[in-house]
């Protein structure tokens, strides 16, 4: 159980496009979905919490404009990535929480985005 | 001083050896602790989770956490090969998670 799936694995898009990346969790509705980005060689970093039909509430220094991120239903949340630049290229981690469990995450397997 | 503390490594031991993982932190409104494992290009796994002082099995695993000192660990028994990965601490409060940097750990065979 407790499974979270991302889509897609792996993107390459061109400087200014905008992209959107989907976590679904399979198994659980997930009340809260959390979106983390993570450098090479470094840990996870929060970029912004959702909750199902609220807005999202991002961190410090994430700009809300270029990372919109919507929760519209309880297993389904998306991040759009607008005007992508070379520098937005990461690996964005989504993270889901349920009903039952709130104080633990249950992570997708990632999204690797090259912005070239 | 970052509110939770993890050596980086990275961690070299041979096939069989006991492993042992730590992180300290500072924030005492901590109240769950957290051991994820991740894999070169993949999202983090739990593998241990626990909200008390004291110890907590599974398997070959064994999570320990001393809130008086702020300090917790992870023990691998009988380590093997494909236990070679990055291995992460995370605690919480309120719900949002913070991590330690994570360890890079290598089971030699």
């Amino acid at each position: 159980g407790a499974v979270v799936s991302q889509h897609p694995s792996r993107v390459i898009c061109k400087s200014g496009t905008s992209v959107k990346i989907e976590c679904r969790s399979l198994d659980f509705q997930a009340t809260t979905m959390f979106w983390y980005r993570q450098f090479p060689k470094q840990s996870l970093m929060l970029m912004a919490t959702s909750n199902e039909g609220s807005k999202a509430t991002y961190e410090q220094g994430v700009e809300k404009d270029k990372f919109l991120i919507n929760h519209a239903s309880l297993t389904l949340s998306t991040l759009t990535v607008t005007s992508a630049h070379p520098e937005d290229s990461s690996f964005y981690i989504c993270s889901a929480s349920s009903i039952s469990s709130t104080d633990t995450q249950y992570f997708g397997p990632g999204t690797r985005l090259t912005v070239l | 001083q970052k509110e939770v503390e993890q050596d980086p490594g990275p961690l070299s031991v041979p096939e069989g050896a006991i492993v042992s993982l730590n992180c300290t932190y500072s924030n005492s409104a901590f109240q769950y602790f957290m051991w994820y494992r991740q894999y070169s290009r993949k999202g983090p796994e739990l593998l241990m989770y626990t909200y008390s002082s004291g110890n907590k099995e599974d398997g070959r695993f064994t999570a320990q956490v001393d809130k008086s000192s702020k300090y917790i660990s992870l023990f691998i028994r009988d380590s093997q090969p494909s236990d070679s990965a990055t291995y992460l601490c995370a605690m919480s409060a309120n719900q949002k998670l913070v991590f330690g940097q994570g360890t890079r750990l290598t089971i030699n065979p």
